[in-house]
């Protein structure tokens, strides 16, 4: 079975703090995805890479960074967490030339006070 | 501008009938549907796809239905059971690239025992 699992369910940040969002897949993928979902916006894409050290902002990167150093491993970055960046961050992935059928993990719910 | 809708956020069933979730899209260019599911605490997980050159899919109790000149598709379930609670997000993607994936903002259905 194909494994993405998310170091962090749920982290409480203050205003101001760097925030690391860790994702790991065991499937040799390589794309991988960081999304983030609110309510009543579905999942919007925060940054994509399709191969390490490479990577693609997605449709709201303002704010966040990502860093790809290794094939399995995709870290999402808050350099200085805010309060609009509360919400529930989704990594997935996929192998490449795949048309959209993603393996997410499981989620990691930030709060910054 | 929300490319892909869903403009129910949620749904109510007794279980035993038919659920039908609706999606409807405004970008032409896209050429690959899919529908997740997500129960509360755990990441989306794939459930159906439709290449836009077919109208209709099926597995199993799920079947997915697009209507290209309305740039609409649905999700039936039948029949419904209980453990089919949980959030459904349409996506839509094209250029056969899960980097242009677009997600709708999600369904809640809920089934009745």
């Amino acid at each position: 079975d194909v494994k993405v699992t998310q170091s962090s369910r749920y982290l409480v940040k203050r205003t101001g703090e760097k925030v690391f969002l860790e994702c790991v897949q065991d499937m040799d993928h390589e794309n991988m995805f960081w999304y983030r979902q609110d309510p009543g916006l579905g999942l919007r894409l925060i940054y994509f890479s399709y191969d390490v050290k490479m990577k693609e902002k997605g449709d709201i990167p303002e704010g966040y960074s990502v860093s790809r150093e290794k094939k399995e491993r995709f870290s999402l970055i808050l350099e200085s967490a805010s309060t609009n960046q509360t919400s529930m961050y989704l990594c997935a992935s996929t192998r490449g030339g795949n048309t959209g059928e993603l393996f997410f993990g499981e989620g990691s719910r930030l709060t910054v006070l | 501008d929300q490319q892909v809708k869903q403009n129910s956020p949620s749904l109510s069933v007794q279980e035993g009938r038919i659920s039908i979730l609706n999606c409807d899209y405004t970008n032409s260019m896209f050429d690959y549907f899919l529908w997740y599911k997500k129960y509360p605490a755990e990441g989306p997980t794939f459930l159906i796809s439709i290449s836009s050159i077919k109208d209709k899919n099926e597995d199993g109790r799920f079947t997915v239905f697009l209507n290209k000149s309305a740039k609409h598709l649905s999700l039936h379930i039948v029949p419904s059971q209980p453990g089919d609670s949980a959030v459904y997000f349409c996506a839509a993607s094209w250029g056969g690239s899960a980097r242009q994936l677009t997600f709708g903002s999600g369904t809640q259905l809920t089934v009745l025992p």
